[in-house]
């Protein structure tokens, strides 16, 4: 275990359906990232909090939406999703943004039927 | 946009052999960073590399960054099967966060 726990490890949804993925982590961290990996394409980062606050969304589809009730959980609500976002979705931590590594869940393996 | 680019897309070696993937970047960084992911999993923080340090050693790992070219490579050292992976390599900028590139995908065979 790394430290950042992301559940469901799998999950099948319907393009009509709503669901959520959780991230927790117990490391201290005060920022946390939602990224998206999907096959043979970069890591897209989808949201950043830092202190709890919503620092960046990246032009993420409305259908994405996230929260972050404390420092140390992360959600991402989906809802009325497309086959394309069918990908793995990673949870990450860190102390500052960008001034130490990252620690990375296991990530979510979304697919969207 | 992306910053960082690995250097080569697929590698692939025998047990024992030393492998090293390189990474390009394009503006000014603060610190350079290596992860490694096996296949379906999270990534995992290898090392990192700060602006003004030119060599960093973990384990048979050495990454090397040469600011004045902008780029940085990772070499492993006595590979073993377990090194099977893709490794990234990500950027910051100060205080911002982390960008990552395509990733190198490593085979290791027996």
């Amino acid at each position: 275990e790394t430290g950042v726990t992301q559940t469901p490890r799998h999950l099948v949804m319907g393009m009509t359906n709503k669901k959520s993925l959780k991230c927790e982590q117990h490391l201290g961290h005060n920022a946390m990232y939602w990224y998206k990996q999907s096959a043979k394409k970069p890591l897209e980062l989808m949201f950043v909090y830092s202190l709890e606050e919503r620092v960046e969304n990246n032009s993420v589809p409305s259908r994405f939406s996230p929260e972050c009730p404390n420092s140390s959980h992360l959600f991402l609500h989906l809802h009325t999703l497309q086959p394309e976002d069918s990908a793995l979705y990673l949870c990450a931590s860190s102390q500052g943004q960008g001034s130490y590594g990252y620690t990375f869940g296991s990530g979510t393996r979304l697919t969207v039927v | 946009s992306q910053q960082g680019e690995e250097d080569p897309q697929a590698l692939s070696i025998q047990e024992g052999e030393n492998a090293t993937m390189n990474c390009s970047y394009k503006t000014s960084i603060n610190n350079l960073q290596w992860y490694r992911q096996n296949s379906g999993r999270g990534l995992v923080h290898l090392i990192l590399i700060r602006s003004n340090e030119r060599e960093k050693h973990s384990g048979r790992l050495r990454v090397t960054l040469d600011t004045s070219k902008k780029s940085s490579s990772l070499l492993i050292t006595a590979s073993r099967a377990a090194d099977t992976a893709s490794y990234f390599c990500a950027t910051s900028q100060g205080a911002q966060k982390l960008v990552f590139g395509q990733g190198t995908r490593l085979t290791i065979n027996p």
